[in-house]
């Protein structure tokens, strides 16, 4: 199947470091990609859908000025955490769909980058 | 409500049982319907569509009833390796975006 990296896949830093997340599709183009939070012992909680040449649209509760979403490119995305606090800690995954072909609707994960904020 | 609601588990089962997951959820306009696995601190892995049909792969068989708006996950002859959590998808919306339920816990005991 296809894949998709995620780097890094572990951040330890300070409050207040802003902490910046990348997501590539690596054998695919993705006009599509999606930024989940996963907190302990819940389930994945979509953040923003991200367009490739566009802004991303966000969930409602999460705020755009904290996390930053580029789509550069069709293989490219990067989530930008601003001012990174304590209560950002979380497991961080993005998501890619492939250019449609056929009629798929099958997302490829990361694996997720595992962000803590001391 | 939850958009998309699981068992709340866990499942612990001894192996070579069978073992059923079911998921209901509340958007009637839901298009497509997955079950994926996630293992402790990794990112989750598409384990199956579900189709209208039921489908099969090897032991493990998925449900759907669109009237009922329920999705059912059957693993048979657990192994395992089957221990992890099963997250029940939905595809909702124009955008194509998926919903996830919180999972159900499953552990094969030897």
């Amino acid at each position: 199947g296809a894949v998709v990296s995620q780097h890094p896949s572990r951040v330890i830093c300070k409050s207040g470091t802003s902490v910046k997340i990348e997501c590539r599709s690596l054998d695919f183009q993705a006009t599509t990609m999606f930024w989940y939070r996963q907190f302990p012992k819940q389930s994945l909680m979509l953040m923003a859908t991200s367009n490739e040449g566009s802004k991303a649209t966000y969930e409602q509760g999460v705020e755009k000025d904290k996390f930053l979403i580029n789509h550069a490119s069709l293989t490219l995305s990067t989530l930008t955490v601003a001012s990174a606090h304590p209560e950002d800690s979380s497991f961080y995954i993005c998501s890619a769909r492939e250019l449609p072909r056929q009629s798929t609707d099958t997302q490829y994960f990361g694996p997720g980058t595992r962000l803590t904020v001391l | 409500r939850k958009e998309v609601e699981q068992d709340p588990g866990p499942f612990n089962v001894p192996e070579g049982a069978t073992v059923a997951f079911n998921c209901t959820y509340s958007n009637s306009a839901s298009q497509s319907f997955f079950w994926y696995r996630q293992d402790c601190r990794k990112e989750p892995k598409l384990l199956m569509s579900v189709y209208s049909s039921g489908n099969e792969d090897g032991r493990f068989t998925a449900q759907l009833n669109r009237a009922s708006q329920y999705i059912s996950l059957l693993i048979r002859d657990s192994k395992l390796s089957d221990s992890a959590t099963y997250l029940c998808v939905v595809n909702v919306g124009s955008a194509r975006q998926l919903t996830f339920g919180s999972g159900t816990q499953l552990t094969v005991l030897p």
